[in-house]
């Protein structure tokens, strides 16, 4: 059973903090790890990819990936009310399908 | 088309007859998946298409749930005797390559509402 677990939340942070959002996955295998946000009521976006250990910077998003540990987390800096929304952490192997966690609500209040 | 397409984006239907979803890729896009979503809940793997190789239905819950996808295009789910359960955002992507340039457009959804 491939599985992608997140904390449901919600987390709520203050403006201007940062907000960490943390993912684990149970197939070794895994490749490939994204990040998506959702708004209520929308469909999903892609805001970050990561492949390869280590650190993925994209202005105020950071994805951090250890493989070792099976451990994918979301960093949002300055974290500002439009951030809050429900952001999914999902992994794939290549050739098979990507796999969703359940999602972590974010609310950032002013 | 610019986006992926889902059509219809309600769906209101009595219990026991059967609905068909159609999603339209973006062009040229090989690889197509669709989901589930229930109110609050997270995404749920139906079905994912990826060129021509058989489809991994692994995630469809029951034999009443089946999907096509014609000319490598097009794809329609269909759900027969539909349940009250069944209700939910059916929700389609897809996506042009594997591993690292994969990223998946998602379409609008249908929204399925089982009475």
């Amino acid at each position: 059973q491939k599985e992608v677990e997140q904390n449901s939340g919600p987390l709520s942070v203050p403006e201007g903090a940062i907000a960490s959002l943390n993912c684990t996955y149970s197939d070794r295998v895994s490749q490939s790890f994204f990040w998506y946000r959702q708004y209520s009521g929308k469909s999903p976006e892609l805001i970050m990819s990561i492949y390869s250990n280590g650190d993925k910077e994209d202005g105020r998003f950071t994805a951090q990936l250890n493989k070792a540990s099976q451990y994918v987390s979301l960093l949002i800096r300055d974290s500002q009310p439009s951030d809050s929304a429900t952001y999914l952490c999902a992994a794939s192997n290549s050739g098979y399908a990507l796999n969703f966690g359940k999602g972590t609500s974010l609310l950032v209040t002013p | 088309g610019a986006g992926v397409s889902q059509s219809p984006s309600n769906k209101v239907t009595e219990k026991g007859k059967d609905v068909e979803l159609r999603c339209d890729p973006i062009s040229g896009h090989t690889a197509l998946y669709w989901y589930r979503q229930s109110l609050g809940q997270g995404l749920e793997f139906l079905i994912y298409f990826q060129g021509n190789s058989a489809p991994d239905k692994s995630g469809l819950p029951s034999d009443r749930f089946s999907a096509e996808r014609t000319g490598g295009s097009v794809s329609t789910l269909t759900i027969q005797r539909t349940q009250q359960e069944d209700s939910a955002v059916y929700l389609c992507a897809s996506s042009a390559l594997q591993g690292e340039n994969e990223k998946l457009f998602f379409g609008s959804g249908t929204q399925l509402s089982v009475l």
